[in-house]
């Protein structure tokens, strides 16, 4: 595996169901994000790790826990979502966290909540 | 802060003909700024970036961006496109001194579609 993959590419979840999204960098990065991405609206970034220390929470619902064992995982555990948080969620991955650092993206699990 | 506006949600191109996204931003402190591609089903492709130095940049796939500061423009160029070109676009700043929460994360643009026409 190369760059950034993100596990599972598409997922359908009731309003009760708990799972979690994957994200994996082969990089060598020191920082990693979540984003997402809805129709018609900017990306959003939702959260930030540097060296495994959240730096960043943009007043993202509580129903949202991340969770970054290593610098080269990354986990979004969903439980009780609203059908609005249906949306593309992007992990992306960067050398470090720092303006001017290109982010490498993956491809994306894009969530369903019924 | 930062913001970042795309002018056009939707851009339509014969194909050979030039290519011109728009992207202007707002920023208190000197930024940086990005171009990033989208495909169908597929995340964001850095295409070119403009951190210090010469305003004009070079990217990916033949596409170009200008640095105007006094416009506070970052507009995407490609002289000739192609149908491969169709897809999603997406300027993008970040502010250029590391330090403080705010610093560091990336500002998108809500993006520009790009369609080729044959």
């Amino acid at each position: 595996e190369t760059g950034v993959t993100q596990t599972p590419r598409h997922l359908v979840m009731g309003m009760t169901n708990k799972k979690s999204l994957k994200c994996e960098q082969h990089l060598g990065h020191n920082a990693m994000y979540w984003y997402k991405q809805s129709a018609k609206k900017p990306l959003e970034l939702m959260f930030v790790y540097s060296l495994e220390e959240r730096v960043e929470n943009n007043s993202v619902p509580s129903r949202f826990s991340p969770e970054c064992p290593n610098s080269s995982h990354l986990f979004l555990h969903l439980h009780t979502l609203q059908p609005e948080d249906s949306a593309l969620y992007l992990c992306a991955s960067s050398q470090r966290w720092g303006g001017g650092n290109e982010q490498f993206f993956g491809p994306g699990t894009r969530l369903t909540v019924l | 802060a930062q913001s970042v506006t795309q002018l056009g949600s939707h851009v339509s191109v014969s194909e050979g003909a030039l290519v011109l996204l728009r992207c202007n931003y707002s920023s208190s402190v000197p930024p940086y700024l990005f171009w990033y591609v989208q495909y169908p089903n597929q995340g964001l492709q850095l295409l070119l970036k403009y951190t210090t130095g010469a305003t004009l940049v070079k990217g990916i796939n033949g596409f170009e961006a200008e640095f105007k500061k006094s416009e506070t423009s970052f507009h995407l160029t490609k002289p000739s496109a192609h149908m491969s070109d169709a897809a999603e676009y997406f300027c993008a700043v970040s502010l250029a001194n590391a330090g403080g929460t705010s610093y560091g994360k990336l500002t998108f643009g809500q993006g520009t579609i790009l369609t080729v026409h044959p």
